[in-house]
């Protein structure tokens, strides 16, 4: 059964701090892992990584992924008030693409 | 741009009952899938479509139906409602789920089933 897990489930951290929340996945027929971000309503795409070791960057997030040992990492540095929301990891594998539980990122101002 | 349409936003239902969720989307997407969203689950895939007349099970599709007769509609039916589909229920498209991962999702519709 193809899994997702990330960790932690919720973080609070203060304005300015640098957070890096974690997914693994177990998934046969790999394809791509992809990030979301979801404030009040509807997810919004962040990244999709498909090669082990290119970072992806956008502004103060960035992300990479680890195929041999089968986990991506998403980091936000300089972290503000706006970035509080949950942030989903997915696997896709063959055009399903299955989430985990999201990280509830909290930043205090 | 009406992008991806979900309706209805709010929904209460009788347990038994039968209802259709309708999703549309008008960016010529082959790709649709229906998730559902519960308290601390992320997102849970319900049935997923790669093109007109092609559909296939996600995680949890029990309960659930689906069809695709056009590129632009991807319904999703309860036959007979139960309190444990009480949900917020999200559709979503893409034009090629697989090269760019990018999901376009509607804005939720929130199930209640008593």
């Amino acid at each position: 059964e193809d899994k997702v897990v990330q960790s932690p489930l919720s973080l609070v951290v203060h304005e300015g701090d640098t957070v890096t929340l974690n997914c693994s996945y177990e998934v046969t027929n790999f394809r791509s892992l992809l990030w979301y971000k979801q404030e009040k309503k509807a997810p919004t795409f962040l990244f999709m990584l498909t090669s082990s070791g290119i970072e992806k960057k956008s502004g103060r997030l960035s992300s990479i992924l680890d195929k041999k040992e089968l986990f991506s990492i998403l980091n936000i540095t300089a972290t503000q008030t706006g970035d509080s929301a949950v942030y989903l990891c997915a696997s896709n594998r063959d055009d399903k693409i299955i989430f985990g539980k999201g990280t509830r990122l909290h930043i205090l101002p | 741009n009406a992008g991806v349409t979900q309706t209805p936003k709010f929904q209460v239902l009788k347990t038994g009952q039968s209802m259709t969720l309708q999703c549309a989307q008008d960016m010529n997407h082959e790709y649709m899938s229906w998730y559902r969203q519960d308290p601390g689950m992320g997102l849970r895939l319900i049935h997923y479509s790669v093109g007109a007349g092609i559909t296939d099970q996600g995680e949890v599709p029990n309960g659930y139906n689906v069809s695709r007769s056009t590129t632009e509609d991807f319904p999703l039916r309860l036959l007979s409602a139960a309190p444990s589909q009480t949900s917020v229920y999200f559709c979503a498209s893409s034009y090629l789920a697989g090269v760019t991962g990018e999901l376009f999702f509607g804005e939720g519709s929130r199930l209640t089933v008593l």
